[in-house]
């Protein structure tokens, strides 16, 4: 299996314009989840979806950031217009099933470094 | 009030000697589960480790191990033999069943371990 895929691995951008990551789960897996992770806030969770449908949303921080998923391999978190304070790590995981046993965990994706300037 | 608490934020050991991390966590649901993960330099995040909150054991996998105290709310990770490769990020996840959104993940602050030779 190649694992959780993401893309672009770095982008820098400029403050203002628009940012797409991409991310392909792991084939089968029923859960989606998206984290960014910077050294002032840690690890936060975004969103997750579930079946492709937006579970919970709660950490997104605000309008400028959206994330959907059309089908069960391909999720996109969209940042517009984006912020220097929005450079992060952005990570993509998956998971089978809730996350109740060690046979059922997150696997991350190896994330997408953004640089806003 | 945070969920879950790493006191450490570094640690440092001789290699070939054992290590413990600390973690202490914050619920009330009666079902939920712990995980550790590490983060090497290269920034992927690895799943090392699971215990339940109604495993009677406590859980190990390899060198790692799990110290786990319910009543004290603390799952402390133990690495025992340890190795040049060990060095990373250690972080500390919690789930709620309930009344923590049902299937996210939160995470602590992390403990940065450095392996001395």
């Amino acid at each position: 299996d190649a694992g959780v895929i993401q893309s672009p691995r770095h982008e820098v951008t400029e403050m203002g314009q628009e940012v797409t990551l991409r991310c392909k789960p792991i084939s089968g897996h029923d859960y989606l989840f998206w984290y960014r992770q910077t050294m002032m806030r840690g690890l936060e969770l975004l969103i997750y979806f579930n079946n492709n449908v937006p579970i919970d949303d709660s950490g997104m921080p605000e309008d400028r950031f959206s994330a959907k998923m059309p089908n069960a391999s391909f999720s996109t978190l969209k940042i517009q217009p984006s912020e220097p304070r929005d450079s992060a790590v952005y990570f993509c995981a998956s998971s089978l099933g809730v996350l109740s046993s060690g046979a059922n965990v997150l696997t991350f994706g190896a994330g997408s470094r953004l640089t806003v300037l | 009030a945070q969920k879950i608490t790493q006191t450490q934020p570094g640690m440092f050991v001789q290699e070939k000697e054992a290590v413990t991390l600390d973690c202490t966590y914050d619920t009330s649901d009666p079902s939920y589960g712990l995980f550790w993960y590490k983060q090497p330099s290269s920034g992927e995040m690895i799943f090392l480790i699971y215990q339940g909150s109604y495993d009677q054991q406590n859980a190990t996998e390899g060198r790692y191990s799990l110290n786990f105290q319910k009543a004290r709310k603390s799952a402390n990770l133990v690495i025992s033999a340890s190795q040049l490769g060990d060095s990373a990020m250690y972080f500390c996840a919690m789930r709620e069943a309930f009344s923590g959104g049902y299937n996210k993940l939160i995470f602590g602050a992390g403990t940065r371990l450095a392996v001395h030779p």
